[in-house]
């Protein structure tokens, strides 16, 4: 089976430029999740997906962060434009059902490390 | 918000020493969860212990809840050098919340 795959892995902006992450989930997988960790702390959720529509968005930066699930599949998180404080590494993870909570065992991509100058 | 804690925040042990790490949360939870993270990958789910659940175990993973201390700690017997990585505990933000909250983890290094 394969996993959720992320793309690309590293990326590297001067700050008031724009950047997009891809993320393409586990087939089925109805829920899918965008987290910002960044360095020495834990995964902060940014927006979770039930097929295509928002369930939760309540800490993403909407003046600046973007994201959209085509389709209930793929999704793509923008960065427009991006700040220094931004610079960490974006996971995008997938899980069955999304019952919400801690409830459904959630499986992670390798993440997109962004830097911003 | 952060609702999970661990402790230690760092963690350094001898090769087939035990490990123990401990999560403090807030508010009442539904669920828990443990993932590892190895330096520059992503999370990998490890055990998910509901409230009405006082043990679990997997392999030489053992993870505890007690919701009267509000705390869950997480015991890897007989370590190697593969388990060094960063542990996370995961919860509800709370009952009836459809959120998810990842404490800051403890960051476990094991010694050869």
């Amino acid at each position: 089976e394969a996993g959720v795959a992320q793309s690309p892995r590293y990326k590297i902006i001067e700050k008031r430029q724009s950047v997009a992450f891809w993320c393409n989930p586990i087939s089925g997988h109805a829920t899918l999740y965008w987290y910002q960790q960044i360095l020495g702390q834990g995964p902060k959720l940014l927006i979770q997906f039930q097929n295509n529509g928002v369930v939760d968005d309540s800490q993403l930066p909407k003046d600046r962060f973007s994201a959209e699930r085509l389709k209930g599949v793929d999704s793509t998180l923008k960065i427009q434009p991006a700040k220094l404080e931004d610079s960490a590494v974006y996971l995008c993870a997938s899980s069955l059902e999304g019952r919400g909570g801690a409830s459904d065992i959630q499986y992670f991509g390798a993440g997109t490390r962004l830097s911003v100058l | 918000s952060q609702q999970g804690e661990e402790d230690p925040q760092a963690l350094s042990i001898q090769e087939g020493e035990n490990a123990t790490m401990n999560c403090s949360y807030k508010t009442s939870i539904n669920n828990l969860q443990w993932y590892r993270q190895n330096s520059g990958r992503g999370l990998v789910h490890l055990i998910l212990i509901r409230s009405n659940e006082r043990e679990k175990h997997s392999g030489r993973l053992r993870v505890t809840l007690d919701t009267s201390k509000k705390s869950s700690s997480l015991l890897i017997t007989a370590s190697r050098a593969a388990d060094t990585a960063s542990y996370f505990c995961a919860t509800d933000a709370g009952v009836g919340d459809d959120k998810i909250i990842f404490g800051k983890g403890t960051r476990l290094h094991i010694l050869p």
